[in-house]
């Protein structure tokens, strides 16, 4: 199966600050096709995971242009221009390239 | 707009099973395909099977595989997942989630959740 491997584990940011979340990929994530399949979800307590990212940089319908995706083959990022309250919670990277599609472990962010 | 309504879930002993069902609304469901997605208390989620729209195509993650059997009626607009043989580290908030792309995963119902335990 392809590892999923965020850091950090969690983050603390002030209010307004940037933040970055790093994912990495066991294999290249390029499909076929030349799509690759890395989405990013956030997950509130008690919530559903929603999607943010997919496919790499496409944003979300209703996502905040504060957060952005990029990356390429195996090593993607989540950036989140100026941190605000609701963005705290857990941030997911997912690959749906290679079966098993697999998450990675999350990255917790809390306002400092 | 999509919805997904999972049902099902609740208290299980080692070894028991339950049917899990989710319903379907706000899109041409046998177009899609559909996954069952579970996340076990405090971890991140964990795929566990997906099924194409004619039910031609279907995959289990190794861990459910020979226990748990994905299904879908698309005259019901309804996706079920029967879980035999249950085990504890198969207690988890189980999710259904879809998307036109199906490894994009972008649509996810609000889970139900199964407690295996004695």
């Amino acid at each position: 199966d392809v590892v999923m491997t965020q850091s950090p584990l969690s983050l603390s940011v002030t209010l307004g600050q940037p933040a970055s979340i790093s994912c990495r990929s066991s294999q290249s994530l390029v499909y076929s096709t030349g799509d690759i399949f890395l989405n990013w979800f956030h997950q509130r307590p008690g919530q559903s995971p929603r999607r943010l990212i997919y496919r790499v940089s496409n944003r979300d319908s209703g996502v905040p242009d504060r957060f952005s995706g990029s990356g390429s083959g195996t090593d993607f990022t989540l950036k989140i221009s100026r941190v605000e309250a609701e963005d705290v919670g857990v941030y997911y990277c997912m690959q749906g390239t290679h079966w098993l599609w697999t998450f990675g472990q999350g990255t917790k962010v809390e306002i400092k | 707009q999509v919805q997904l309504v999972e049902s099902g879930g609740g208290l299980v002993k080692p070894g028991g099973c339950l049917r899990l069902s989710c319903a379907a609304s706000g899109f041409t469901f046998s177009d899609y395909y559909m996954n069952w997605v579970r996340q076990a208390p405090g971890k991140g989620p964990e795929w566990v099977s997906y099924i194409s729209g004619s039910s031609s195509d279907i995959n289990y993650a190794d861990s459910v595989r020979g226990r748990f059997t994905i299904s879908r009626d698309n005259g019901k607009n309804s996706l079920y997942l029967q879980m035999n043989s249950l085990r504890a580290e198969d207690t988890a908030v189980y999710y259904c989630a879809t998307d036109p792309q199906p490894r994009d995963l972008g649509y996810w119902g609000q889970g139900t959740l199964v407690t295996v335990s004695t």
